[in-house]
């Protein structure tokens, strides 16, 4: 199956601050990614739909000033949490889609503690 | 009503028995169906892709689809150790956006 690199895997940081999530495809290019987020025990909660070189679609109740996305090229797509406080304490992953079928592939993760 | 059901378990099983994972969807538009294994703290990893109805079958793995009653299924047949994970079932009826179900977690015992 098709790779797709995320990074870094875990991270915590101070609340406050911002944070910045890389996903990669590393072997196919990705006009269109996806993060998600899930709590523990929870299934993957949709975040937002990033669309190279366009804007991302934000899911209801997902704050676009907050999780901002960036996907600049067909390989890589970012999330900066901005000013992150502990509520935002997750896991984050992100998936991208290969040609035109509907085939979604994961990141490994981004495990996100706010202290 | 949640677009994908599943019955989060956990679900616990001898090594070698045969395992049956199992979801319901509410959207008649679905049409693709896939079943995703995730190990504590990665990320899913696609397992089986089935469009429209009709069984799959991946070497231990076997999954199913039925639309008239809205009900998909994965089967393991003789379960290792290492088949313990949470078990997502997804849908979508075209397009990119995925619908999951919440997972079955299942764990299989020496």
């Amino acid at each position: 199956g098709a790779v797709v690199s995320q990074h870094p895997s875990r991270v915590i940081c101070k609340s406050g601050t911002s944070v910045k999530i890389e996903c990669r495809s590393l072997d196919f290019q990705a006009t269109t990614m996806f993060w998600y987020r899930q709590f523990p025990k929870q299934s993957l909660m949709l975040m937002a739909t990033s669309n190279e070189g366009s804007k991302a679609t934000y899911e209801q109740g997902v704050e676009k000033d907050k999780f901002l996305i960036n996907h600049a090229s067909l390989t890589l797509s970012t999330l900066t949490v901005t000013s992150a406080h502990p509520e935002d304490s997750s896991f984050y992953i992100c998936s991208a889609i290969t040609g035109g079928n509907e085939k979604l592939f994961f990141g490994s993760g981004t495990q996100l503690s706010v202290l | 009503q949640k677009e994908v059901e599943q019955d989060p378990g956990p679900l616990s099983v001898p090594e070698g028995a045969i395992v049956s994972l199992n979801c319901t969807y509410s959207n008649s538009a679905f049409q693709y169906f896939m079943w995703y294994r995730q190990y504590s703290r990665k990320g899913p990893e696609l397992l089986m892709y089935t469009y429209s109805s009709g069984n799959k079958e991946d070497g231990r793995f076997t999954a199913q689809v039925d639309k008239s009653s809205k009900y998909i299924s994965l089967f393991i047949r003789d379960s290792q150790p290492s088949d313990s994970a949470t078990y997502l079932c997804a849908a979508t009826g075209g397009g990119n956006k995925l619908t999951f179900g919440t997972g079955t977690q299942l764990k299989v015992e020496l």
